[in-house]
């Protein structure tokens, strides 16, 4: 399976743009980085994903490499509300044509006032 | 329903007793996830339905481990015989099939299970 591997801890300043990188360097061409977030004792929560294509939306925006191997996760400006656990996941499709979640152990973002 | 919902909320209970969680997902989702999530780790993965499909268990860490999905609706995870490294929190997320939120997981607000 695919995995991802990510910095344990970042802090950003309120205001600033928060840049949260991830490896997936065995990731295959069929499997997708999704990115969600988990604020304190709540369900994790979906951002943004993507295939090789940057992609941006209302909450974030998604930097993959050329090769795959690595992304990162942009907030262009943080708010004290985005201090959360931050996963970088693969998406991996199975035989029976679903598809399995694998998540890393996250980075926890801190947003400093 | 508006939204994922899992019940019971919290549990406690004592080591050797079996538990049953329960989780109803998101009206005409066909696929379900169950993750556990121990404190201050990432999430992992328990198993997963997909419409009529047989259930993905690769996940599951143990024979005590069992989980169903009635009516391709309401899921129940059981855990048998429990133990203390089973306390964590049980989280269940489904996706559905049209457009943008078929690639997306909606998370319930999980059960924390703490075993004594």
């Amino acid at each position: 399976d695919a995995k991802t591997t990510q910095p344990t801890s970042m802090d950003c300043a309120e205001g600033r743009a928060a840049n949260l990188p991830c490896n997936h360097s065995t990731i295959s061409g069929n499997e997708y980085v999704y990115w969600y977030r988990q604020i304190h004792s709540q369900g994790p929560q979906y951002i943004i994903h993507g295939l090789k294509n940057n992609e941006t939306n209302e909450m974030a925006s998604l930097i993959i490499t050329e090769d795959r191997k690595s992304s990162t996760l942009i907030l262009p400006h943080a708010t004290l509300r985005d201090t959360a656990v931050y996963y970088c996941i693969v998406r991996i499709p199975t035989t029976s044509g679903t598809y399995k979640y694998i998540f890393g152990t996250g980075t926890r973002l801190k947003v400093l006032a | 329903g508006a939204g994922v919902s899992q019940s019971p909320s919290n549990k406690v209970t004592e080591k050797g007793k079996d538990v049953e969680l329960r989780c109803d997902p998101i009206s005409g989702h066909t696929a379900l996830y169950w993750y556990r999530q121990s404190l201050g780790q990432g999430l992992e993965f328990l198993i997963y339905f997909q419409g009529n499909s047989a259930p993905d268990k690769s996940g599951l860490p143990s024979d005590r481990f069992s989980a169903e999905r009635t009516g391709g609706s309401v899921s129940t995870l059981t855990i048998q015989r429990t133990q203390q490294e089973d306390s964590a929190v049980y989280l269940c997320a489904s996706s559905g099939l049209a457009g943008v939120s078929y690639n997306e997981q909606f998370f319930g607000p999980g059960t924390r299970l703490t075993v004594l």
